[in-house]
């Protein structure tokens, strides 16, 4: 079945610095792609998403590539804040059935003054 | 603009009592899902609604039961608690304009402890 794997954490980063949390899935056809993130405390939020292959989202200043030739969706930031310190989720969701959901494990992520 | 509203934040449940999570949108959205969230494993998919009436079983659905009698709530109840059912629950909901690239909208968790 769909699946979708993801960095372990927890991430420590200092601020300032840059970030790259690793995304892979596994999916027959082409499925739509998301960040999700988790503040503390909080429900998840949408991130960013992509639906087609080499399709780049992108918010806040983060940034992920759906690249179909490596089944992968990689969350980068240039330079990390300390308010972005949360939980990131890739997710996918097949266009044959888009009333679920497939989670990642998620990766816990601090940044350090 | 309330958005996924669930109740209540927190709970402690003693094994073998039943509960009641509630969740509500208004945002018209066809789509709600429960997930529960435990350390290291992620979102898993509980139970899930297509539309008012129409419900299904997600990945781990044992000791759950879910109703959708109005578009707007999709409550979920524990039939009788068990220490294993202590997690984090969240409610999500989605419409289905967008297809599968829509956003999954959540409430802000129920946090519940048994013991």
């Amino acid at each position: 079945g769909d699946s979708v794997t993801q960095m372990e954490g927890p991430v420590t980063l200092s601020e300032e610095a840059f970030l790259t949390i690793n995304c892979t899935y596994t999916a027959t056809g082409y499925p739509s792609l998301f960040w999700y993130v988790q503040y503390p405390g909080e429900g998840l939020q949408l991130l960013l998403k992509a639906t087609k292959a080499d399709d780049k989202g992108s918010n806040k200043g983060f940034e992920a590539t759906y690249r179909k030739e490596t089944t992968s969706f990689h969350l980068e930031k240039g330079s990390v804040q300390v308010s972005d310190s949360a939980v990131y989720f890739c997710a996918l969701n097949q266009k044959t059935s888009y009333d679920k959901v497939i989670f990642g494990p998620g990766t816990s992520l601090s940044v350090i003054p | 603009n309330a958005g996924v509203t669930q109740t209540p934040k927190f709970q402690v449940l003693k094994t073998g009592q039943s509960m009641t999570l509630q969740c509500a949108q208004d945002m018209n959205h066809e789509y709600m899902s429960w997930y529960r969230q435990d350390p290291g494993m992620g979102l898993r998919l509980i139970h899930y609604s297509v539309g008012a009436g129409i419900t299904d079983q997600g990945e781990v659905p044992n000791g759950y039961n879910v109703s959708r009698s109005t578009t707007e709530d999709f409550p979920l109840r524990l039939l009788s608690a068990a220490p294993s059912q202590t997690s984090v629950y969240f409610c999500a909901s989605r419409g289905n304009r967008g297809g599968s690239g829509t956003e999954a909208f959540f409430g802000q968790g129920t946090r519940l402890t048994v013991v």
